[in-house]
């Protein structure tokens, strides 16, 4: 069974540009999460997305930004992007939209550089 | 709110000998517990979970983890440990079992050959 497969896996964008990063879940999962892992924030969680909705949102400006489409695949995007935003960008899938008895799995990430 | 907290950030261990990373936890509820660890370059992957029931969990790769709501805490722990288990191991909570989970700030594992 495919993993959480992540693309690109290495972006290098420069301030002011957008970018959008795309994730496909595990088959079968319905629920995709995105997180942003930076060496100074650590792990933060940026939304959730379940059949198509989205079910919870981190504490993120509204640049950024996602969606879900009927095959679950995800894409969020990063508008007017600034250096801060250089962060690895992962994602997770899970069977449901409550993880208690699923866990999350983890793609590889994209690693978004800005210049 | 909830939060994780991982006191140290390095833990050091000699191949062979158990190895303890430590996690506190706060929520304002029944807490929903996860580890999961991270070898570099690549995402994170899932150790074992703690919904209810028994204290002690075991995961995968041999690790298991014990709930001490009391202390607050849900310390991973290993008997013995191989090189290569080293990697960096995160601490996460979530609360009511939603998909968005707190993660701490990490513990980087180094055993020691």
């Amino acid at each position: 069974k495919a993993g959480v497969t992540q693309t690109p896996r290495y972006l290098i964008k420069t301030r002011g540009q957008q970018v959008t990063l795309s994730c496909s879940p595990i088959s079968g999962h319905r629920s995709v999460s995105w997180y942003q892992q930076t060496p100074g924030q650590g792990l933060q969680f940026l939304f959730e997305y379940f059949s198509e909705t989205q079910r919870n949102k981190g504490n993120f400006p509204g640049r950024f930004s996602g969606r879900q489409f009927s095959n679950s695949r995800s894409e969020m995007n990063v508008s007017t992007l600034e250096l801060g935003d250089s962060a690895l960008y992962l994602c997770a899938s899970s069977l449901s939209a409550l993880g208690n008895n699923q866990p999350q799995h983890f793609g590889d990430g994209t690693r978004l550089s800005i210049l | 709110a909830q939060s994780v907290a991982q006191p140290e950030d390095q833990v050091n261990v000699a191949e062979g000998n158990p190895l303890t990373v430590k996690c506190t936890y706060s929520v304002s509820g029944n807490p929903y517990l996860f580890w999961y660890v991270q070898y570099p370059n690549r995402g994170l992957q899932f150790l074992l979970k703690y919904i209810t029931g028994d204290n002690l969990v075991k995961g995968s790769y041999g690790f298991e983890a014990e709930f001490n709501k009391s202390q607050t805490s849900f310390h991973l722990k290993k008997p013995s440990a191989l090189v290569s288990d080293s990697a960096l191991y995160f601490c996460a909570v979530s609360l009511t079992g939603a998909n968005n989970l707190f993660f701490g700030t990490g513990t980087r594992l180094t055993v020691i050959p």
